[in-house]
């Protein structure tokens, strides 16, 4: 089946800072999602993006399918922006078709 | 619009006892998704439905897990007997369709001691 491989797995910043995250996947997709999870265990939706680069407040991110990666990018961090962040893929064909394969997510640290 | 609900929250049980889940996902959404969180790892799928028909139930455990949608809505998973190794995060998810971004609920932590 298709592999996502996920870095830094850890990373910890000061407020304030910025961060890339990055996202490898190893065949074509039809569908890629970038999840928080809180402290609490909650997956929070952040961008359903198969392709191109969109933004939503301090968050953006850019997948360039045809090189099979993607970028979640935070700028000005917050305390409130820690927790591990997935990357998730569904293949465009073959073995997981139509389900979502999880990388195994980068833990965000942010310190005052 | 409500999302993705699931109960319990958190369940501890004693090993070889019985435990049930339930999910009712966002209305509308045709596909609905059960997956299994590891401490420390990424959620990995373990059956797929759309509406009330399993399509993907290959990494589902057959010999203790088993789990329906009647009606193609709510859905329950179930594990008989438990055991310590299944201590895990339970969590759903739907999509309008397959493929779909799809969302999940809180999910429900399962402790079995």
């Amino acid at each position: 089946g298709i592999q996502v491989e996920q870095s830094p797995p850890d990373l910890i910043l000061q407020e304030g800072a910025n961060s890339t995250l990055r996202c490898n996947f190893s065949d074509s997709v039809n569908n890629l999602q970038w999840f928080h999870q809180n402290p609490w265990g909650q997956l929070i939706n952040l961008f359903y993006i198969p392709s191109g680069t969109k933004q939503n407040g301090r968050l953006s991110a850019t997948t360039v399918a045809t090189e099979r990666y993607s970028l979640l990018y935070i700028s000005s961090s917050q305390t409130t922006d820690s927790g591990v962040y997935f990357c998730a893929v569904v293949p465009y064909s073959g073995a997981g078709s139509y389900q979502l394969t999880f990388g195994k997510g980068t833990k965000l640290s942010v310190i005052p | 619009e409500a999302g993705v609900v699931q109960s319990p929250r958190y369940k501890i049980i004693e090993k070889k006892q019985p435990v049930a889940f339930w999910c009712n996902p966002i209305s509308g959404h045709n596909t609905l998704y059960w997956y299994l969180q590891n401490l420390g790892q990424g959620p990995e799928l373990l059956i797929r439905y759309e509406n009330e028909e399993a399509v993907d139930d290959s990494q589902l455990p057959k010999d203790r897990f088993s789990a329906e949608r009647l009606k193609g809505v709510d859905s329950t998973l179930k594990i008989q007997p438990a055991e310590l190794g299944d201590s895990a995060v339970y969590l759903c998810a739907s999509s309008f369709r397959q493929g779909d971004e799809a969302f999940f609920g809180q999910g429900t932590r399962l402790t079995v001691v």
